[in-house]
């Protein structure tokens, strides 16, 4: 059972380059998150989608962009790295318990990390 | 807004000393409560969970936390600390989204040594 995948796990951009990060899961999860982890500051919602097809924005949208065109993938993009994007970046999916008012209660699931560097 | 804090960002204990971390949040509702563990260059796992009920929650590892709803606090405890105990742990709290869905709120995280 893999859970959350997350490709690539390691990765140095120079500033100004793309780059896609991949979050696959096979738990036929409704819900899937991109999260960003700083030292001292906890982990910050980017993105997220509550299904195929839809996403919507987090806390710390800026500078990304994301996808969900099947329900087992969740694409995060970064069309023009900076310095200021150097973090590690965790997916996680979640199964909606009984619908979305009851999904505060959701457990979610988290890949193993991306750390991106960029210089 | 909702919030999580959580006091110390580094705690050391010898080991079977008792493990307590502290997670003080912010919610204008009912909250939903959680503690994530993340060892070495790992995903989070989650610990445990309050949702309703019993204000007492236990854990995977030993590991409980107690929801006080008059102090805001969902501190996390264990009455022996383990060597395999050292990790970093996030408290969290569900905060409600447009749509009816939910996020987690992370605090930014206690990292626990353990030493013998």
């Amino acid at each position: 059972n893999a859970g959350v995948t997350q490709t690539p796990k390691f990765r140095v951009l120079k500033t100004g380059q793309s780059m896609t990060l991949l979050c696959a899961q096979d738990m036929n999860h409704e819900y899937m998150y991109w999260y960003r982890q700083d030292p001292g500051m906890g982990l910050r919602l980017i993105h997220y989608s509550v299904g195929e097809g839809t996403t919507a924005k987090g806390e710390v949208p800026d500078g990304y962009n994301v996808s969900r065109l099947k329900k087992q993938n969740f694409l995060l993009g970064l069309e023009s790295a900076a310095p200021s994007q150097t973090s590690v970046y965790f997916c996680a999916s979640s199964y909606p318990k009984v619908g979305p008012r009851n999904s505060g209660a959701n457990v979610l699931t988290f890949g193993a990390g991306s750390r991106l560097t960029v210089l | 807004a909702q919030s999580v804090t959580q006091l110390g960002s580094h705690v050391s204990v010898s080991e079977g000393a008792l493990v307590l971390l502290r997670c003080n949040y912010s919610s204008s509702v009912p909250p939903y409560l959680f503690w994530y563990v993340q060892y070495p260059n790992q995903g989070l796992q989650l610990l445990l969970k309050y949702t309703t009920g019993a204000t007492l929650v236990k854990g995977i590892n030993g590991f409980e936390a107690e929801f006080k709803k008059s102090e805001t606090s969902f501190h996390l405890t264990k009455p022996s600390a383990h060597m395999s105990d050292a990790a970093e742990y996030f408290c969290a709290v569900s905060v409600g989204l447009a749509g009816g869905y939910n996020k987690l709120i992370f605090g930014a995280g206690t990292r626990l040594a353990v030493h013998p």
